[in-house]
């Protein structure tokens, strides 16, 4: 069955910090991943998109980076700020397949 | 910079109602998904749409669902008999193309069944 994990849960960090959201998906052949953005009761906004050929994609203080082989993504923010709280969710399109499939995110918490 | 956009954004019906789901995808895409997020759950996979026809659909998507584009911009999704467990969030997506194009999403519609 093809999954998406995401781990931790949550996080709680202070302002300023560099952190790392890992995403862990269960088979290599992958179309791209997306990194979402979701704050409380709202839609979701997307963030980066990594198609299979590509290691990294950077938008400003957001860098992702996907390692197919070892079916890993992770999403590095630099110089956290409160503003970053939200859910950071993590999905797959799997080759083959129109969907994408969701991890179940990561509530970040920067606490000021 | 073009979206998606979804109506209405709250919608409260009682059990056994049907409900219709509007969206209007991005106007030169040509693939259409909807997904839902029950409260503190992933967000799941309903279907897409091409080509007015569905191409892929879940185990979730039974007969009570079904999808139309009645016109030219609009995609819905309607739910003939809304049962408790409907409630959540449903968010809609289109693409230019399928496979390995960006889905662009809207901001969702919250559904309560009473």
């Amino acid at each position: 069955k093809q999954e998406v994990t995401q781990i931790p849960a949550a996080l709680s960090v202070p302002e300023g910090e560099n952190l790392v959201l890992n995403c862990s998906f269960t088979d290599s052949a992958i179309y791209n991943l997306q990194w979402f953005r979701q704050d409380p009761g709202k839609g979701l906004t997307s963030l980066l998109l990594i198609q299979s050929s590509q290691r990294e994609q950077t938008s400003g203080r957001l860098n992702a980076s996907l390692d197919k082989s070892s079916g890993r993504s992770t999403l590095y923010i630099a110089a956290s700020q409160p503003g970053d709280s939200a859910t950071y969710l993590c999905a797959v399109n799997f080759q083959g397949a129109q969907k994408l499939v969701f991890g179940q995110g990561t509530r970040l918490t920067i606490n000021p | 910079e073009p979206e998606v956009t979804q109506t209405p954004s709250h919608q409260v019906t009682q059990m056994g109602q049907e409900v219709i789901l509007r969206c209007v995808p991005i106007s030169n895409h040509l693939y259409f998904y909807w997904y839902r997020q029950i409260l503190g759950q992933k967000v799941e996979f309903l279907v897409s749409f091409y080509n007015n026809e569905i191409s892929e659909k879940s185990e979730i998507f039974d007969d009570q669902f079904s999808v139309e584009r009645p016109d030219g911009s609009n995609f819905t999704l309607k739910i003939r008999s809304t049962k408790l467990e409907d409630s959540a969030m449903y968010f809609c997506a289109s693409s230019d193309q399928g496979g390995p194009y960006e889905q662009y999403f809207g901001p969702g519609t919250r559904l309560t069944v009473t």
